[in-house]
Formats: C-alpha cells, structure tokens, sequence
C-alpha cells in the first residue's frame, strides 16, 4: 500500500482560507474514518490537530476543520494567521498498517 | 500531566543496533497504544509500528518486519524500540507516540536523534 499524496507546498494570505489534500487514502470499511492531521513545527514534535476524520481536540482552533469524500481527506485553515506557518501531515490506515501522507508545507504570504 | 520522555541521542556505526526508550507518565501506561515514528533529515514522518502495551501485541510496518523489536515494561512504564542492522538512512529522529485512534488524547516524545555513520 503506498503512503497517501499530498501537494508539497501550499500558500495564501492572512484572513484566507487554504485547503490541502490527501489522496490515494484506503476505502476499507474498518478504517475508513481513522483519518488524523497533524501540524509540525521545524524542530519539534508534531501536534494533533484533527482526528477521526473531522473531529477536533480541545484547544485546537475551530479555524481548523477536517472533512474526507472517497479517497480524499481535506485539512482545511480559515482565517489564515502567521503562526498557521507550518508543516502538516495526513495520517490513515491500509490493511491494518498506518501510513502518513508526504507533508505539506504551509506559507502565509 | 502526560508526558513521554525519550532517551538520549545516540551515534552507531552501519551493521550495529539502537535502542530508544520511551518513559510514560500522567496516565495508565496500558490504556493507549505507542505507536513509533521516524523523520529523516528534511523528510517527512514515516510510521514504524505499534505496540499494545496491555498485551505486548505488536505490528510492524512490512519495511521493518525483520529488524525492529518493539518492547515495553509495563512496571516503569517504559516502551523501547530496537532497529538491528542499522544503514546510513536509518539516519533520523525517532518519536514515540502515545496513539487511539478515537481519542484527542494524543502525545508525543520529544523524538531521539539516531545517527548511523562510519
């Protein structure tokens, strides 16, 4: 099973709302909602932001929503802030194993 | 509060093993699955495997079938992680990572740098 794709780089302004994808993710039925984001910053662990597909932790901003359709789970950031700066990871499952997405690399303009 | 603390950076030569500890804290060790994750320089984050800590069940990733061992002590709440017959692009930092799947309860280690190098 090959990790889930995701688009290296995406950008976008203060105050604007950006998405990035994950594609390739695996239908099976047990797993199909286990889909988790994480944001990291350089030199740090990363940090759960959204888990069973769209489910977000206390203390995360509700800027932050996640939602998935076939073989695509979306992170998508509203209201776009300068600490938003940062790399984020899918995370799903395939036959029992877990498999993170590339990494994409958020720059606020 | 929850913590996982990770042992020390270590430098091994090609051929030799690393053991990474990973110390529990703040919580029933035996509740959450410890999942170990890899990041090699400016890579993105690879998963390694899981371990059920109640049972010591485990799952490895099919790239690391036949050289990773994950382990735990349950009575100082330890999980460890053994990589045998290291390469130079095994080269990375390695996380620990308290995991469920149906939880926002989700910890990290503060990750181990393992250097392989002659």
């Amino acid at each position: 099973q090959s990790a889930p794709t995701q688009p290296a780089s995406v950008s976008g302004s203060p105050g604007q709302s950006i998405t990035i994808s994950c594609t390739g993710i695996s239908s099976d039925v047990g797993t199909y909602n286990l889909v988790s984001w994480y944001q990291q910053y350089p030199g740090t662990a990363p940090k759960l932001m959204i888990y069973e597909g769209s489910k977000r932790p206390s203390g995360v901003s509700n800027r932050f929503s996640g939602s998935r359709s076939d073989n695509t789970a979306s992170l998508t950031i509203s209201g776009l802030q300068a600490e938003d700066e940062a790399d984020y990871y899918c995370s799903s499952y395939a036959s029992g194993s877990r498999l993170f997405g590339g990494g994409t690399t958020l720059t606020v303009l | 509060q929850v913590q996982l603390v990770q042992s020390g950076a270590e430098v091994k030569k090609p051929g030799a093993s690393v053991k990474v500890s990973c110390k529990a804290s703040g919580y029933t060790f035996t509740d959450y699955y410890i999942h170990w994750v890899r990041q090699a320089p400016g890579q993105g984050l690879e998963w390694m495997g899981w371990m059920n800590p109640d049972t010591g069940n485990v799952r490895y990733a099919q790239k690391f079938q036949d050289r990773l061992t994950m382990t735990r002590d349950t009575s100082i709440t330890t999980a460890h992680m053994e990589l045998s017959r290291l390469k130079s692009d095994d080269t990375a930092i390695y996380f620990c990572e308290r995991h469920h799947d149906y939880s926002e309860n989700n910890s990290w280690g503060q990750g181990t740098l393992v250097t392989v190098s002659s």
